[in-house]
């Protein structure tokens, strides 16, 4: 079993559609959670960090952490042609490791316009 | 202010030859790493490195040798390249947070 999982997609939604990515994972002492987003061709750019459980906004993008559930995921308002990117979550087990992150196998959106 | 910076961007290499990707940083970070993604596979850590002189192994480290004489650069040396080496790679600075650079394409025949 993989200490991520994350569903590959690919995920295709209309403009102004509301997007909701989804991560578990398996061990219990994760305490960070990121979400990367990759542009094709490109390399991963850090789009939201978050400790703990609870919710975190920036903008259009919320993410959401479920320590209990080991469940976490990315809302993404009002999506855009400019979202369609690969979504990768990543989880580490402190911030002095969180350089070492342990990756989800990244889940491809598409916005349509 | 470049970041991240990997060369080559793409590379071609016949199986039994060895070849050394490139990464260097201009943001004096301690922590260096490379990846390599696969499709359904996601980013996998191969070595890091928590600075000059000190490197260790990650999750997929056979085949791969680094090393860290600087604090900017950090390269990736494939001894022997498999055809299972067909990847792109990754290189990646933190301070708090990972930087990753634009990657590698390698194909290996």
């Amino acid at each position: 079993q993989k200490e991520v999982e994350q569903d590959p997609g690919p995920l295709s939604v209309p403009e102004g559609a509301i997007v909701s990515l989804n991560c578990t994972y398996s061990n219990s002492a994760f305490q960070y959670f990121m979400w990367y987003r990759q542009y094709s061709r490109k390399g991963p750019e850090l789009l939201m960090y978050t400790y703990s459980s609870g919710n975190k906004e920036d903008g259009r993008f919320t993410a959401q952490v479920d320590k209990s559930s080991k469940y976490i995921s990315l809302f993404i308002r009002d999506s855009q042609p400019s979202d369609s990117a690969t979504y990768l979550c990543a989880v580490s087990i402190s911030s002095g490791s969180a350089r070492q992150l342990t990756f989800g196998s990244g889940t491809q959106l598409t916005v349509l316009p | 202010n470049a970041g991240v910076t990997q060369t080559p961007k793409f590379q071609v290499l016949k199986t039994g030859q060895s070849m050394t990707l490139q990464c260097a940083q201009d943001m004096n970070h301690e922590y260096m790493s490379w990846y390599r993604q696969d499709p359904g596979m996601g980013l996998r850590l191969i070595h890091y490195s928590v600075g000059a002189g000190i490197t260790d192994q990650g999750e997929v480290p056979n085949g791969y040798n680094v090393s860290r004489s600087t604090t900017e650069d950090f390269p990736l040396r494939l001894l022997s390249a498999a055809p299972s080496q067909t990847s792109v790679y990754f290189c990646a600075s933190s301070s708090r947070t990972q930087y990753f650079g634009p990657g590698t394409r390698l194909l290996v025949l």
